[in-house]
């Protein structure tokens, strides 16, 4: 059973500060790596995609891929209250994107 | 670009009726998949499609859920008997190619909520 494995959270973080969101996936086959954001009620929505070691990013946002850990990150820098949001890590390995539980963020103003 | 649409947006049904949820890719994408969420989970695939062809069903509970993609474009989810375990909601996403070894994005559509009684 592939799995992807998130702390359901809620992180609370101030606004301005930097958010941190964890992810360990269990298939070292797994080739690409992404992250979702799904406010309450919404659909998911990709922000993050990264399929080599090492940080990729995209304004505020960073992910940071570890293939020898199985370990893929999200920071968010400057967080705002707009950022408050369930997000989602997905792993891609074969035919399959496998899901992780999700973290919930909150940003307090 | 229209996106990925969905219908209906909400169901409430009784256990043991039958129920079937709708979906319609972005135009061009080969690919289409379904996935259920249950309150505070992830998303779990169901199905997945390539044109009208399943590439992948195997957490697809085949006693009583099935779906199809006639035509390679539309695609229906049914369940039937529903259990109260279904209720969830229910999630249709495309992408342009197939989604093994390459990095496609998948865009979803606004779900279905269903809740079973």
């Amino acid at each position: 059973q592939k799995e992807v494995e998130q702390n359901s959270g809620p992180l609370s973080v101030p606004e301005g500060a930097i958010a941190s969101l964890n992810c360990t996936y269990s298939d070292r086959g797994s080739q690409s790596f992404f992250w979702y954001r799904q406010y309450s009620g919404k659909s998911p929505e990709l922000i993050m995609s990264i399929y080599s070691n090492g940080d990729k990013e995209d304004g505020r946002f960073t992910a940071q891929l570890n293939k020898a850990s199985q370990y893929v990150s999200l920071l968010i820098r400057d967080s705002q209250p707009s950022d408050s949001a369930t997000y989602l890590c997905a792993v891609n390995a074969g035919n399959m994107l496998t899901f992780g539980g999700g973290t919930r963020l909150m940003v307090k103003p | 670009e229209a996106g990925v649409a969905q219908s209906p947006r909400y169901k409430i049904i009784e256990k043991r009726q039958s129920v079937a949820f709708w979906c319609n890719p972005i135009s061009g994408h080969a690919t289409l998949y379904w996935y259920q969420q249950i309150l505070g989970q992830g998303p779990k695939l169901l199905i997945q499609f390539q044109n009208n062809g399943v590439v992948d069903d195997s957490q697809l509970p085949k006693d009583r859920f099935s779906a199809e993609r006639l035509k390679g474009v539309d695609s229906t989810l049914k369940i039937q008997p529903a259990k109260l375990e279904d209720s969830a909601v229910y999630l249709c996403a495309s992408s342009l190619v197939r989604l093994a070894g390459s990095t496609d994005t998948q865009y979803f559509g606004p779900g279905t909520r269903l809740t079973v009684l």
